[in-house]
């Protein structure tokens, strides 16, 4: 059975940052991860797709990362915002599984 | 892109009645929906896997009797939670992932359900 775990659980930094989140997964097996965003009472909003066959995906001021072998993944922020505060979350399917399995999140804060 | 809809986004309810939340999928097909659930503080945790005419999948520990799951249609699933109690106050999210799209692609989340039982 997949499990996620994302670390740190929370973080706090000023405003202009670079910051790196960490999620590890069990089951190395995975079609894709995927990483998310929580703003408190929503919905998830999808931040980057990377499929198994590609080590990292980008958009805008996010960079993810995938390294299958050791189960790890990175979620790079640049110049963060005080609008980047919210709850991220990683996501991955278990071995021949569509069904996603979640870490418990890391809660950034970006002080300005 | 894909979008999920829910509805109703917050719902108030007394104890012993039963509330139906929805989820669809507005541009896309999808035979199989997930429901999942989140405790304040706590990351999502998978309640059932939604299967398109057929009985829902639930997960070890879930009661399906309590949790009705209805897939009529490929872009359309409810959750029904009957006879709410307190300790059913929780986040209920759904997400759907499009048919026509590559085996790898992502999945959509609707925006959740806030269920509040007093």
């Amino acid at each position: 059975k997949q499990e996620v775990t994302q670390i740190p659980a929370a973080l706090s930094v000023p405003e202009g940052e670079n910051l790196v989140l960490n999620c590890s997964f069990t089951d190395s097996a995975i079609y894709n991860l995927q990483w998310f965003r929580q703003d408190p009472g929503k919905g998830l909003t999808s931040l980057l797709l990377i499929q198994s066959s590609q080590r990292e995906q980008t958009s805008g001021r996010l960079n993810a990362s995938l390294d299958k072998s050791s189960g790890r993944s990175t979620l790079y922020i640049a110049a963060s915002q005080p609008g980047d505060s919210a709850t991220y979350l990683c996501a991955a399917p278990g071995a021949g599984s569509y069904q996603l399995t979640f870490g418990k999140g890391t809660k950034l804060s970006v002080i300005p | 892109g894909a979008v999920v809809s829910q509805h109703p986004s917050w719902v108030i309810c007394k104890s012993g009645t039963s509330v139906k939340i929805e989820c669809r999928s507005l541009d896309f097909q999808a035979t199989t929906m997930f429901w999942y659930r989140q405790f304040p503080k706590q990351s999502l945790m998978l309640m059932a896997t939604s299967n398109e005419g057929s009985k829902a999948t639930y997960e070890q520990g879930v009661e399906k009797d309590k949790f009705l799951i209805n897939h009529a249609s490929l872009t359309l699933s409810t959750l029904t939670v009957t006879s709410a109690h307190p300790e059913d106050s929780s986040f209920y999210i759904c997400s759907a992932r499009d048919l026509g799209a590559p085996t790898n692609y992502g999945y959509t989340f609707g925006s959740g359900t806030r269920l509040t039982v007093v």
